[in-house]
């Protein structure tokens, strides 16, 4: 079973708005990381942000983590059309020493 | 450096047959992660190795197994093939094993 759901499935914008996804998961987590895939090809890692954070910043990509929710979300701002793909967020989870991924998120931007 | 790589990129295979995947990481790397991703169930967490030594292992069936090298490069080998097991294989390798991990493309297993 998935620990990570993101939200929506999918979401399509124009090119150089924001894009924000959301991921929810179950149980208490020591770590959240974003990743990308293109087109059935491998995933790229995006971010990590650690339970003991609130915020992290990385160039365009603004991640929060809300664990009193068991949430946390992703916003790519000033969106191109290269970010087109598929978004993930992954957990491990405190005793269970494996990266658990969400459905993911298919974002597509429109020129 | 060098990324990820996985061999083959593509396979159709025959129901019963079996199947053997390989990944090389990336240099220095110790962990490899194996995971099946399908359109139905997302991406799955197959099994970890590192240092030659299985970590962790997800929920699926003996058929599934795999092994890593002294060199770190890993193989996954499938046997008994079943169409349910059509899907992309994708190995991921990091420096510890959970964190930022860096996958290879895929390959694309197709059984017939």
């Amino acid at each position: 079973s998935q620990q990570g759901e993101e939200d929506p499935q999918a979401l399509s914008i124009q090119e150089g708005e924001n894009a924000t996804m959301n991921c929810s998961y179950k149980t208490s987590i020591n770590n959240l990381q974003w990743y990308r895939q293109n087109s059935g090809r491998g995933l790229v890692h995006l971010i990590l942000i650690r339970s003991n954070e609130r915020e992290k910043h990385s160039g365009r990509l603004r991640v929060t983590l809300d664990t009193s929710k068991k949430s946390s979300s992703l916003l790519i701002t000033a969106s191109r059309a290269a970010d087109t793909a598929s978004y993930f967020c992954a957990t491990d989870t405190q005793g269970a020493q494996k990266l658990v991924f969400g459905q993911g998120t298919r974002l597509t931007i429109n020129p | 450096k060098a990324g990820v790589t996985q061999t083959p990129r593509y396979l159709i295979k025959t129901r019963g047959q079996q199947v053997t995947l390989s990944c090389s990481p990336i240099s220095g790397h110790r962990s490899v992660s194996w995971y099946q991703q399908t359109p139905g169930q997302g991406l799955q967490f197959l099994f970890e190795y590192f240092s030659e030594t299985q970590r962790n292992k997800g929920n699926f069936p003996g058929r599934f197994s795999g092994r890593q090298f002294s060199n770190s490069r890993s193989e996954m080998n499938v046997s008994t093939l079943e169409l349910g097991d059509s899907a992309l294989y994708l190995c991921a390798s990091s420096l510890t094993g959970l964190h930022e991990q860096y996958f290879g493309p895929g390959t694309r297993l197709t059984v017939t």
